[in-house]
């Protein structure tokens, strides 16, 4: 069974500061991995997908994540965090076969100004 | 991206009672899917929904508790049963087979059980 393991509940930057999130995985396939991002009181929003195309995944508001598969990683990263950015992030791996989706316990990030 | 609606955004009931939740997606899908997300915590799948077929629920949940109906291919209804305070939480569907390989979700529920 798919799963993924966030390595940190909470992480505070500054505003301008680089963001990293750090998200490990267990597949036994090739996995689809997302980031999803889920502001206060608000839905869930996707941030970027990985489905075994590009390593290096661009998504929206600045953000992007890398695929190491010899790491079993997928770690989101921001160059600049903004105070938008506060939320809480959650890193899913879709399930092959049964296409369930196994989240992650979440990170919840603040931006300090 | 696709829509999908969910009502009631929230309610507050009475333990012991009943609510259904709806969800509605606006193009015709394979599967539907409802989790929970309790307060503070990560989102829980609580069953696949499939049209033409019983749920499929995961472990810790079961279907007297939590009844879903899946008529067609783009609605499904999950109904929460006697009600406790533990109830009390977000409940969201989701979607999959339009092609795309992510998932969109719902807005949620919010329900507290008093």
């Amino acid at each position: 069974a798919q799963s993924v393991t966030q390595l940190d509940s909470h992480v505070s930057v500054s505003e301008g500061t680089p963001v990293l999130l750090r998200c490990n995985y267990s597949s036994s396939y090739s996995p689809s991995l997302f980031w999803y991002v889920q502001h206060p009181n608000k839905g869930l929003q996707l941030l970027l997908k990985y489905t075994s195309a590009a390593t290096l995944v661009k998504g929206i508001n600045g953000f992007e994540a890398e695929f190491k598969k010899s790491e079993t990683s997928f770690h989101l990263t921001k160059p600049s965090a903004h105070m938008s950015d506060a939320a809480e992030y959650f890193c899913v791996v879709r399930g092959v076969g049964d296409y369930k989706l196994s989240f992650g316990a979440g990170t919840t990030v603040t931006v300090r100004a | 991206s696709a829509v999908i609606s969910q009502k009631p955004s929230r309610d507050i009931c009475q333990r012991g009672t009943s609510l259904t939740i709806q969800c509605q997606v606006d193009s015709q899908v394979t599967m539907m899917f409802w989790y929970r997300q309790q307060p503070g915590q990560s989102l829980t799948l609580i069953a696949t929904a499939n049209q033409g077929s019983e749920a499929t629920y995961e472990s810790g949940f079961v279907i007297d508790k939590f009844p879903i109906s899946r008529p067609n291919l783009t609605f499904s209804t999950l109904t929460v049963s006697n009600m406790s305070p533990e109830d009390s939480s977000i409940y969201l569907c989701s979607e999959y087979g339009r092609g795309n390989t992510e998932a969109f979700f719902g807005q949620g529920t919010r329900l507290t059980v008093v």
